[in-house]
């Protein structure tokens, strides 16, 4: 049983246009990590959320924790065919990760 | 951040066989850890691999399967014992630096196929 569901499960969008990919517990996390992998490759991190409510921006990636520290969300907005990949979410607790099943992004050009 | 390096990154094994990754990270860190990612699926965590003494299994992974060894702070190594078909995955080395939030980091990957 995984504690941290995502949705949607695959997401496919036309380049230029706007996603969100959510990721939803009841447990509630010390921090919570977004990753993207591409086929063959291993987890590459993106962010670090730690305090409820926070968000962060990274160029035109937007991620915000939860204020009860239990869901997060990530935003990319004018999507490009490189935002492509698989993105996990995944929340920590005493060091140790439970990860969200992931959303598969496709963008087309 | 750390630099993880792990060996092999690919390899095609014989059922019944056994392969050991290596796991080397460039700087001392606080907690190494093994996952398994199966295909098409999330990753799992195997087991926590502790400095100088056994490693603690998750649920569902004994050490008889993936003996794991940590002999100092910059690596680790995963032993796949007695390999099957089923064994076909991904498995990936992780750490963390123990600073902004338990942040982890992952290598590459070892992609194992079992023929």
């Amino acid at each position: 049983t995984q504690l941290l569901k995502q949705s949607p499960q695959f997401l496919s969008i036309q380049e230029g246009e706007n996603l969100t990919v959510y990721c939803n517990s009841s447990s509630v996390f010390s921090s919570l990590q977004w990753y993207r992998q591409e086929p063959g490759e291993g987890p590459v991190l993106l962010v670090t959320v730690v305090t409820g409510g926070e968000v962060k921006k990274l160029k035109r990636l937007t991620f915000q924790f939860g204020d009860a520290r239990k869901d997060s969300s990530l935003h990319i907005t004018a999507a490009q065919p490189g935002d492509t990949g698989l993105y996990l979410c995944a929340g920590a607790v005493d060091y140790k990760l439970s990860f969200g099943a992931g959303t598969t992004v496709t963008v087309r050009a | 951040s750390a630099v993880i390096s792990q060996k092999p990154s690919r390899d095609i094994c014989q059922r019944g066989t056994s392969l050991t990754i290596q796991c080397q990270v460039d700087s001392q860190v606080t907690m190494m850890f093994w996952y398994r990612q199966q295909p098409g699926q999330s990753l799992t965590l195997i087991a926590t691999a502790n400095q100088g003494s056994e490693a603690t299994y998750e649920s569902g992974f004994v050490i008889d399967k993936f003996p794991i060894s940590r002999p100092n702070l910059t690596f680790s190594t995963l032993t796949v014992s007695n390999m099957s078909p089923e064994d076909s995955s991904i498995y990936l080395c992780s750490v963390s630096t123990g600073v902004t939030g338990n942040t982890i980091y992952f290598g590459e990957g070892s992609w194992l196929t079992v023929v």
